[in-house]
């Protein structure tokens, strides 16, 4: 059974930093490309960035780039995002996914972690 | 959220059809089509349905979706009180490289 486990998330002050977990199992975590997606409270959807399967190459949506790092270490199945600069329009629950395929096309919300709340405030 | 329009509320009642509708420019539905997610107060997205129709494992067929130019659509058949949650279209925006999602619709069964 695929299951992604979200942590790191919690109350931290405009321009503070944190670093998010999500620890993967029931699926060989080195084969796929991995995604971060957030939530803002009583809002959509908003897709944040994404790693490939190697860790080779990136993606970082314009509202994070430059403040956000993804990155992954396939030793210990975890998928990582660096925040930084937070400000409080990052406050939203932080989903990480891993992509669905068939045999012509995958999408990247296949599975979905129960996400990590970061909150902005002073 | 740009790319994808969803409206933002639709109201049936038990044991009916919802269709729920997605529309972007042709970079977008009209390239590859759309997935759907369903998400409950509280609860992660959870997937439909991507590329038009192709439905994960133990998702139910009363849920089918479709594509017509650049809208695509999602049915729901023989509404259920558990039916009742938020709806998101998610597609390819080859004009950006990157998965946009629609701003996601309220589905009421009543």
């Amino acid at each position: 059974e695929v299951q992604l486990v979200e942590s790191g998330g919690g109350l931290v002050q405009p321009g503070g930093s944190l670093r998010l977990s999500c620890a993967a199992s029931g699926f060989t975590f080195s084969s796929y490309a991995m995604h971060w997606v957030r939530q803002a409270p009583g809002k959509g959807l908003e897709y944040v960035s994404a790693i490939s399967s190697n860790g080779g190459s990136t993606y970082y949506a314009n509202s994070v780039k430059g403040r956000f790092t993804i990155s992954r270490d396939n030793s210990k199945n975890t998928l990582y995002l660096q925040m930084g600069s937070l400000r409080a329009e990052d406050t939203a629950v932080y989903y990480c996914a891993r992509p669905v395929c068939s045999s012509t096309s995958c999408f990247p919300g296949g599975y979905w972690g129960q996400g990590t709340l970061v909150t902005v405030s002073s | 959220q740009a790319g994808l329009t969803q409206p933002p509320s639709v109201s049936k009642g038990l044991r009916q059809t919802a269709t729920l509708t997605c529309t972007g420019n042709s970079n977008i539905v009209g390239n590859q089509g759309a997935a759907w997610l369903q998400q409950h107060q509280g609860h992660p997205p959870k997937l439909l349905s991507y590329r038009n129709n192709n439905r994960p494992s133990g998702i139910s067929e009363r849920f089918s979706a479709s594509r017509s130019g650049n809208t695509a659509s999602l049915t729901i058949t023989g509404l259920q009180p558990e039916d009742e949650a938020d709806y998101y279209c998610s597609a390819w925006d080859s004009s950006l490289s990157a998965w946009v999602f629609g701003g996601g619709t309220k589905l009421t069964v009543l």
